[in-house]
């Protein structure tokens, strides 16, 4: 059965410091894997996804993932916080094709401070 | 292009009360999801539809939750009676292809729910 999780329920970095969120994954087979955003009041929004080839993802707004296999990984990065980038990330798995349910992770707030 | 509606925002009601939620999803989407979110959790898939039919419906509490797609379009989402622990925001979203697999999924605002 897939599952997720997210390490640090809670994250807090300075203005311009490496933002790292971290999700560790379960999967009978290999999974897509997938990093959503969830502002104030919004609904959730894909920051970006893993499907096959390259491992290392690119997403909106300068963030990135990378796919680990060996560690069964696909942590979140952004090089320099931006005061915008507050808000709650979940990491989500789904398995194969039709009929496999998306599993998500609890979420990890991320506080940006001046 | 219209992103996924949901009505109302914000309820609250008392338990043992019943509800309903919309949901339209974003046109020609043939997947369409209901999730419920708990206060300092992730989306809880309870129920996703491919067109009109049901993919999967195992984590919905069905002696009080029910759901319907109609057309294939819009849904409908019903609790009845409510209980205490069904406060929740209630998340819809839908998905152009299959259900599952790496389609992108495009989600609601939600509908908050208080019961008391």
């Amino acid at each position: 059965a897939q599952s997720v999780t997210q390490l640090g329920s809670h994250v807090s970095v300075s203005e311009g410091a490496l933002v790292l969120l971290r999700c560790n994954y379960s999967s009978s087979v290999p999974p897509y894997l997938f990093w959503y955003v969830q502002y104030p009041n919004q609904g959730l929004q894909l920051l970006l996804k893993y499907t096959t080839g390259a491992t290392l993802v690119k997403g909106i707004n300068g963030f990135e993932a990378e796919f680990k296999k060996s560690e069964t990984s696909f942590h979140l990065t952004k090089p320099s916080a931006h005061m915008s980038d507050a808000a709650e990330y979940f990491c989500a798995v789904s398995e194969g094709t039709g009929g496999f349910k998306t599993i998500f992770g609890a979420g990890t707030r991320l506080f940006v401070k001046a | 292009e219209a992103g996924v509606a949901q009505s109302p925002r914000y309820k609250i009601i008392e338990k043992r009360q019943s509800v309903a939620f919309w949901c339209n999803p974003i046109s020609g989407h043939a997947t369409l999801y209901w999730y419920q979110q708990i206060l300092g959790q992730g989306p809880k898939l309870l129920i996703q539809f491919q067109n009109n039919g049901v993919v999967d419906d195992s984590q919905l509490p069905k002696d009080r939750f029910s759901a319907e797609r109609l057309k294939g379009v819009d849904s409908t989402l019903k609790i009845q009676p409510a209980k205490l622990e069904d406060s929740a925001v209630y998340l819809c979203a839908s998905s152009s292809g299959l259900a599952g697999g790496a389609y992108e999924q495009y989600f609601g605002p939600g509908t908050r729910l208080t019961v008391t």
